[in-house]
């Protein structure tokens, strides 16, 4: 059975800070990844995707994520974050062959401070 | 697009007594929803898979008997809590994907349920 890890827990970071969230999988075929938000009192919603070709996807609000195949990770970065960026994040992903279930990570909690 | 709305977003319901939840898809048909489960400060936990017309298929250690899904129409699921006790409660998430496309979910507001 796939899996999915998010070694950040809690971040704490002040406005204008660079954010990289972690994310490693344990599946050996082939993936589909993606990273949603949920801030406080919302729905989850999807920042961005990865399903082929380059491995650096650009999402929304100025989140990326770098999809490396050999280290099985799919870290998400912001350059500068914003305090309207405090939400939890989730790492997923959804193997190719086993229909379309999302296998979910622990998420993250992200605060921003002014 | 892709707004999938649930119903009721909270529930506080008594010991013994079944709540049923729905989720709808409000702009788009989709042929699959899916329903989670959310602990408090953990992850979303995948329930079951509801195709429309179709025996939901349930993920290993989820009771089928307990939590019934139905998924009537291209539009609306439902999940059906029956005999609920303190230990069902918590939040309930839905997500549906759009017919013909392949992995990306829209997911609902997610209901809190409080059994007493």
């Amino acid at each position: 059975a796939q899996s999915v890890s998010q070694h950040n827990h809690h971040v704490i970071l002040s406005e204008a800070a660079s954010l990289e969230l972690g994310c490693n999988y344990s599946y050996g075929g082939t993936v589909n990844l993606f990273w949603y938000v949920q801030y406080p009192g919302q729905h989850l919603q999807l920042l961005l995707k990865y399903f082929s070709g380059d491995p650096l996807v650009k999402g929304i609000k100025g989140f990326e994520a770098e999809f490396i195949k050999s280290k099985f990770s799919f870290n998400l970065r912001k350059p500068s974050v914003q305090w309207s960026d405090t939400a939890e994040y989730f790492c997923a992903v959804k193997n190719t062959g086993g229909g379309n279930k999302l296998t979910f990570g622990t998420g993250t909690q992200l605060k921003v401070e002014l | 697009g892709a707004v999938v709305s649930q119903h009721p977003s909270w529930v506080i319901c008594k010991s013994g007594t079944s709540v049923k939840i729905e989720c709808r898809s409000l702009d788009f048909q989709a042929t699959t929803m899916f329903w989670y489960r959310q602990f408090p400060k953990q992850s979303l936990m995948l329930m079951a898979t509801s195709n429309e017309g179709s025996k939901a298929t349930y993920e290993q250690g989820v009771e089928k008997d307990k939590f019934l899904i139905n998924h009537a129409s291209l539009t609306l699921s439902t999940l059906t809590v029956t005999s609920a006790h303190p230990e069902d409660s918590s939040f309930y998430i839905c997500s549906a994907t759009l017919t013909g496309e392949s992995g990306e979910q829209y997911f609902g507001p997610g209901t809190r349920l409080t059994v007493t």
